[in-house]
């Protein structure tokens, strides 16, 4: 079946990084494109951008821009997101999601069980 | 950053029919935000939906249904079940589809 299994919690510094894996398993992995959401604690998901991973076109979110790096390993159908430069407030849950098609964002659907980051000095 | 707004909390008896709604900053919701609705319940992934604005997706069921009304996106639950008590959320895509705004949420309470 259609699997997103994502890496484990982290904890980390403020002005350290993250990089979440995101591997994906059940259906030919470069014909969909991921996409990340985090949603902090008590608050709604925020969408932070997504990547073809047929031709590894990016958009991210205006306010990630500059601090978030997404990209695909076919060979290991897995897909990261990396964060830097982490503040507290980056403190959250973060997904990644399959989207409904390769190039274009009109959806998504199996969704990853999530990756718990947390910021702490 | 573009809003998108959704009602804060809305209460729909058992049996009954309800409908959220989706508005966008920009002006009126159209077919080209593919607008997505997602239910969460606490501890759990947000569970997709509706994807482009009317399209169920295999696990979801009918009593759910998705629609353009008034200039924003909205989701109707008719013959409301307890189980469908939970946060909803949706998700429009802006600049050719290319870049993602969620919704602040809505609080379904069956009582």
């Amino acid at each position: 079946q259609v699997q997103l299994v994502q890496s484990g919690a982290e904890v980390k510094k403020p002005g350290a990084s993250v990089k979440v894996s995101c591997k994906a398993s059940g259906y030919s992995f470069t014909n969909y494109g991921i996409s990340w959401v985090r949603q902090a604690p008590g608050q709604g998901p925020e969408w932070m951008g997504w990547i073809s991973v047929y031709n590894d076109n990016t958009n991210y979110a205006q306010k990630f821009q500059g601090r978030v790096t997404m990209t695909t390993d076919t060979s290991t159908t897995t897909a990261y997101m990396e964060l830097r430069s982490l503040r507290s407030d980056d403190s959250a849950v973060y997904y990644c999601a399959r989207q409904l098609t390769a190039v274009t964002n009109y959806g998504v659907d199996v969704w990853g069980q999530g990756t718990t980051v947390t910021v702490s000095s | 950053q573009t809003v998108v707004t959704q009602e804060p909390s809305l209460t729909v008896s058992p049996g009954g029919t309800v409908t959220l709604t989706c508005a966008s900053g920009t002006g009126a919701v159209t077919s080209g935000y593919f607008p997505n609705w997602f239910q969460q319940k606490p501890g759990q992934a947000p569970r997709p939906l509706i994807y482009s604005t009317t399209n169920r997706h295999s696990w979801t069921p009918a009593r759910f249904s998705g629609s353009l009304l008034g200039g924003k996106a909205a989701l109707t639950l008719s013959g409301v079940q307890p189980e469908d008590e939970a946060q909803y959320y949706c998700l429009l895509y802006y600049s050719g589809a290319q870049l993602g705004v969620f919704g602040g949420g809505t609080k379904l309470t069956v009582l």
